[in-house]
């Protein structure tokens, strides 16, 4: 069964903007990864959080995971035209990667 | 250089024919997978492969069977297509053994239109 759940399924924002993307999931964890899927594309992994973090940073991207909410945060700061793809979390049940549904994020100038 | 390569990129067929999609990686990894994407986007594992051998097998109907003829390769074959299985398909890769602990490395996608 599907493990994250994307919130909201679709953003959109005016370049510059900040972009706030939220998953849940409902069993526990070893690790959560988000990856970014542009248009017609393969996805791309982004970051990876493990259990024991709560936050993690790479360039404009901020991700802090809550284990006992079981939720996880994808911040983009000082949104771009290029970020507009469709972003998915991903959890680990152990033995394969479980994505959610994903949010379409829609960067405009 | 392409890490993760598929071919077809596209491929229009008719419902009952056999076909196959092809997938290499050239990153060196032990594992790797095919995913279903469906048109609202969810992907779903179908299966993994470590070094040749099969470790996950999710409820995918036996007309998709996976071929490794080595580390590098991962093929899918589809028997008797049928109008449900239009959808994109992913090839994708991970290092080691831990199929969930890992970054995955993704293929372009394979866009199948079962007519």
């Amino acid at each position: 069964s599907q493990q994250g759940e994307e919130d909201p399924q679709a953003l959109s924002i005016q370049e510059g903007e900040n972009a706030t993307m939220n998953c849940s999931y409902k069993t526990s964890i070893n690790n959560l990864q988000w990856y970014r899927q542009n248009s017609g594309r393969g996805l791309v992994h982004l970051i990876l959080i493990r259990s024991n973090e709560r936050e993690k940073h790479s360039g404009r991207l901020r991700v802090t995971l809550d284990t006992s909410k079981k939720s996880s945060s994808l911040l983009i700061t000082a949104s771009r035209a290029a970020d507009t793809a469709s972003y998915f979390c991903a959890t680990d049940d152990g033995t394969a990667l479980i994505f959610g549904k994903g949010t379409t994020l829609s960067v405009s100038s | 250089d392409t890490a993760v390569s598929q071919t077809p990129k596209y491929l229009v067929t008719q419902m009952g024919n056999d076909k196959s999609i092809k997938c290499e990686q050239n990153l060196g990894h032990d594992t790797m997978y095919w995913y279903k994407q469906d048109s609202k986007k969810f992907l779903k594992i179908m299966f993994s492969y470590n070094n040749k051998e099969l470790i996950i097998n999710e409820t995918v109907p036996n007309r998709f069977s996976p071929k490794s003829p080595d580390k590098a390769h991962l093929n899918l074959h589809i028997n008797s297509l049928e109008l449900g299985d239009s959808a994109v398909y992913f090839c994708a890769s991970s290092p080691g053994g831990s199929p969930g602990r890992e970054t995955q490395y993704f293929g372009p996608g394979t866009r199948l239109l079962v007519l």
